[in-house]
């Protein structure tokens, strides 16, 4: 199936830095997600991205639809330890009328 | 609005046992997804709905897994028998299904927790 490479697997950071994290396909996408997991729970939408070159900001996250529509990025400015989790992109490839999914990148932020 | 309510939130079975689980997705989505998420991984679609119909099962195991909306609203997905590789989180979402070609956003429940032993 289709493959999406979301890096890095893992991050530690400390309280206050900054965060990027990014997925690239070698497919051409029309929409991607970004969504967060907490443990126990289920994936939260955090930003949604339908434009080539899109930059979109949720508090203090920032994602961007890469101006190839093959790769998008997040950046979390000033972390906290609530934003401790899994941090997923999803994208729509095509037309295809169904999202996949990258294996997500495990943040940790250390106080 | 109230979100997407799955249960049960755990499961605990033997393997060649049945299990079902059950979604009752935010109201006036037409599109209903299950989803299985094994431990480290992202999600991967296992059959998708629009209204009460299926519009792609392609990655559902067939011979084992079987899932109905009925009435086009609540949803239940089926293993049997289970194998232990069936142990995983099963994520049910709902979106409003837009007519055009992009997807509208997915909104996810908790979960039901699989383990097969």
């Amino acid at each position: 199936g289709q493959q999406l490479n979301q890096s890095p697997q893992s991050m530690f950071i400390q309280e206050g830095e900054d965060v990027s994290m990014n997925c690239t396909s070698s497919s051409i996408f029309n929409t991607w997600l970004w969504y967060k997991q907490e443990p126990g729970e289920g994936p939260v939408l955090l930003i949604a991205l339908y434009k080539a070159g899109e930059l979109t900001s949720n508090g203090r996250l920032t994602a961007q639809f890469g101006i190839t529509r093959k790769d998008s990025f997040l950046n979390i400015s000033a972390s906290i330890p609530s934003d401790v989790g899994i941090y997923f992109c999803a994208g729509q490839i095509g037309s295809a009328r169904q999202l996949t999914f990258g294996s997500g990148t495990q943040l940790t932020v250390l106080p | 609005e109230a979100g997407v309510a799955q249960s049960p939130r755990y499961k605990i079975i033997e393997k060649r046992q049945s299990v079902a689980f059950w979604c009752n997705p935010i109201s006036g989505h037409a599109t209903l997804y299950w989803y299985q998420q094994i431990l480290g991984q992202g999600p991967k679609l296992l059959i998708q709905f629009q209204n009460n119909g299926v519009v792609d099962d392609s990655q559902l195991p067939k011979d084992r897994f079987s899932a109905e909306r009925l009435k086009g609203v609540d949803s239940t997905l089926k293993i049997q028998p289970a194998k232990l590789e069936d142990s995983a989180v099963y994520l049910c979402a709902s979106s409003l299904g837009s007519p055009g070609i992009r997807i509208s956003p997915l909104h996810f429940g908790n979960g039901t927790r699989l383990t097969v032993t």
